[in-house]
């Protein structure tokens, strides 16, 4: 089984700052890695797909970066509609096995 | 737009069984793998269950396995999620979400939330 991790667990910014979040993969998933922002009270958002390809409507603050076993999801400039709770996600084709989500990086306010 | 809404989730003592809906609406339902994903309170996210287009195919999560069933209803644009033997350790918001065809998730509703105590 693929574990996965992401560091660090909060991260506190002040709005316009840049925010970078790690994700790890205990063995290579490639570049099959999605990142999700996902607030209290609503549904979980698809944010970035393949390691780097943003989702349809995702603000371009919004980048994904790596590949093999390190990620990074970087918000160039935080806004307050960002602050949230951010997972990464390790998926495979059809069909699934177990598809391992991170356990989570809380953006919040500095 | 593509929407997906949850349904069924409620009080249930242990032991009990409940019964998960998600409708969903414009897009092509059967074209589509569909997922349930669940999150306990405080925690992450978890995979629960994936189920094929044409309903054949049908997977679980080990802590899952042999008390839930997935199924679907294309006629009805409408996922389910049958849950028997609940646990505390259950209590949780179920989500449904679309599998966008690569195993990543492009599409999510808004989550039932499913309580187990006595």
């Amino acid at each position: 089984e693929i574990l996965m991790t992401q560091s660090p667990a909060t991260l506190s910014v002040s709005p316009g700052e840049r925010a970078t979040l790690s994700c790890r993969a205990s063995q290579s998933v490639t570049s099959n890695l999605a990142w999700y922002q996902h607030k209290p009270g609503q549904a979980p958002r698809l944010l970035i797909y393949g390691a780097s390809t943003r989702a349809t409507d995702i603000p371009v603050r919004f980048s994904g970066s790596g590949s093999g076993t390190e990620f990074t999801l970087t918000i160039s400039s935080v806004q307050s509609e960002d602050f949230a709770v951010y997972y990464c996600q390790r998926y495979d084709h059809w069909p699934p096995g177990i598809f391992t989500f991170g356990p989570g990086t809380k953006v919040d306010i500095k | 737009e593509v929407q997906l809404l949850e349904s069924g989730g409620g009080l249930v003592q242990p032991g009990g069984s409940l019964r998960l809906s998600c409708a969903a609406s414009g897009f092509t339902f059967s074209d589509y793998v569909m997922i349930w994903v669940r999150q306990v309170p405080g925690k992450g996210l978890e995979w629960v269950s994936a189920i094929s287009g044409g309903g054949d195919s049908k997977y679980y999560a080990d802590p899952v396995k042999g008390r839930f069933t997935i199924s679907r209803d294309n006629s009805k644009n409408t996922l389910y999620l049958q849950m028997n033997s609940l646990r505390a350790e259950d209590t949780a918001v179920f989500y449904c979400a679309r599998d966008a065809r690569y195993g990543y998730y492009d599409y999510w509703g808004l989550g039932t939330l499913v309580t187990v105590s006595s």
